[in-house]
């Protein structure tokens, strides 16, 4: 059992460039979420789906996209990065017909942007 | 919406002695409270959590209390070991703001020496 997966591992990314994150999940969870960890700032939601077709914004969603074509899938995209976005990437994915909204998180990817 | 607090935001204890972490929040339709471990290099993992209609609950030696009254909820780790170093967040969902969705405080590093 893969549980979530995320791609790339770590990435060091040119000011300017797109770059897309990916997250794959094989629990058939209807929810998934993408947060950024940064020293000092705990881990602070980026935007969230709560099942395939629907997107929201999370606490901090400037400069990034996602979409959620299937069940299994939710890209991050980061469309022009800026070193701000430099940061520990977090995919989770969670059952959200339970209320009590366990969340499953993939081992992350570290993304440097100079 | 909701807003989580997190304290200490680093603790070092020595082997064998109990650790605690609080937190607090702000919303009082707040219902679930769950605690992650994070490791070294690794995503965010559920340990425990708490529902609002209980005030303690233990699982081994780990433990969780919960005042609504006062609005904050608490970490306990007994006979702390080694293998207890890591990052711990604590969370509540936020429902005036993104649906339920949990929002973490910024975490404490414990370490716990030999």
């Amino acid at each position: 059992i893969a549980g979530i997966t995320q791609a790339p591992t770590s990435q060091i990314l040119a000011a300017g460039r797109r770059m897309t994150l990916r997250c794959t999940q094989d629990m058939r969870h209807n929810a998934m979420y993408w947060y950024r960890q940064d020293l000092g700032l705990g881990l602070r939601l980026i935007h969230y789906s709560n099942t395939a077709g629907t997107t929201g914004k999370g606490e901090v969603p400037d400069g990034y996209s996602v979409s959620r074509a299937n069940t299994d899938d939710f890209p991050l995209t980061l469309a022009s990065a800026v070193p701000s976005q430099t940061s520990v990437y977090f995919c989770a994915s969670s059952d959200k017909s339970s209320p009590y909204n366990e969340q499953f998180f993939g081992p992350g990817t570290r993304l440097t942007v100079l | 919406g909701e807003n989580v607090e997190q304290h200490p935001s680093t603790l070092s204890v020595q082997e064998g002695d109990s650790a605690v972490i609080k937190c607090t929040y702000s919303d009082s339709a707040s219902n679930y409270f769950p605690w992650y471990k994070q490791e070294l290099g690794k995503g965010p993992q559920l340990i425990i959590d708490i529902r609002s209609n209980v005030g303690e609950k233990k699982d081994q030696r780990i433990a969780v209390t919960l005042n609504k009254t006062a609005k904050h909820f608490s970490l306990h780790i007994t006979e702390t070991q080694p293998e207890d170093s890591a990052v711990y967040f604590c969370a509540a969902p936020n429902y005036g703001g993104s649906q339920g969705n949990l929002i973490f405080g910024k975490g404490t590093k414990l370490s716990v020496k030999p």
